[in-house]
């Protein structure tokens, strides 16, 4: 079966710790991205990533961070820094175009709902 | 700079009813549009995609779109709404010259039996 798969499904963590969402994909996709999404807002765009080894900040990477050393790989760490991190993440990637752009279809994982408790 | 706006942030229709989900967008490119689907605690999938090819655009599960450049809408329809139809739906505007991709803020649609 051919998708991206995110883990874990469910999250709890204690105010000042730090913690890595997993998203993996087996699609052979070159970008891979990381969203925020809260009620009743749209998604919000972390960070991405459209090759190896390299990273963008996306609208709101403040408090997170990311490292792609493999492409089928792009985990997400929350850090202590993220003042409000309860939230649904959502990761998804897409193929890339000619030329080195995105071809801007992206295919999402299941998610990962993060709580502070 | 692209936006987008999803006019409803709530729709209700009964079962076997038509459903409309409206959504205008604003951008300074020549842009791509999707409805994505996504229910509860899961992830998104795509409804369907629009990029400059014919304006009106089928989709799965008996969705469709049309695009309006003088209207500036992509408004997704459905003849007539099943209870599966019941979740949370995005419009997107994209432009990938630019790598640059925007959501709305989303439309629940709740089917009555």
């Amino acid at each position: 079966d051919g998708g991206i798969t995110q883990s874990p499904k469910y999250l709890f963590r204690k105010e000042g710790q730090n913690v890595t969402l997993s998203c993996e994909q087996n699609l052979n996709h070159d970008a891979m991205y990381w969203y925020r999404q809260d009620p009743g807002q749209g998604l919000r765009l972390i960070y991405y990533s459209q090759i190896v080894n390299d990273f963008q900040k996306g609208d709101i990477a403040e408090g997170y961070s990311v490292s792609r050393e493999k492409k089928e790989s792009f985990p997400l760490t929350v850090t202590s820094a993220q003042k409000n991190p309860t939230a649904f993440y959502l990761c998804a990637s897409s193929i890339m175009g000619l030329a080195g752009r995105s071809t801007d279809t992206q295919y999402f994982g299941p998610g990962t709902r993060l709580t502070v408790l | 700079a692209q936006s987008v706006t999803q006019l409803d942030s709530h729709v209700s229709v009964s079962e076997g009813t038509p459903v409309l989900l409206r959504c205008n967008y604003s951008s300074s490119y020549s842009p791509s549009l999707f409805w994505y689907v996504q229910h509860p605690n899961k992830g998104l999938q795509l409804l369907l995609k629009y990029t400059s090819a014919a304006t009106l655009v089928k989709g799965i599960n008996g969705f469709e779109a049309e695009f309006k450049k003088s209207e500036t809408s992509f408004h997704l329809t459905k003849p007539s709404a099943h209870m599966s139809d019941a979740a949370e739906y995005f419009c997107v505007v994209s432009d990938p010259m630019h790598n640059d991709m925007r959501f709305g803020a989303g439309t629940r649609l709740t089917v009555k039996p």
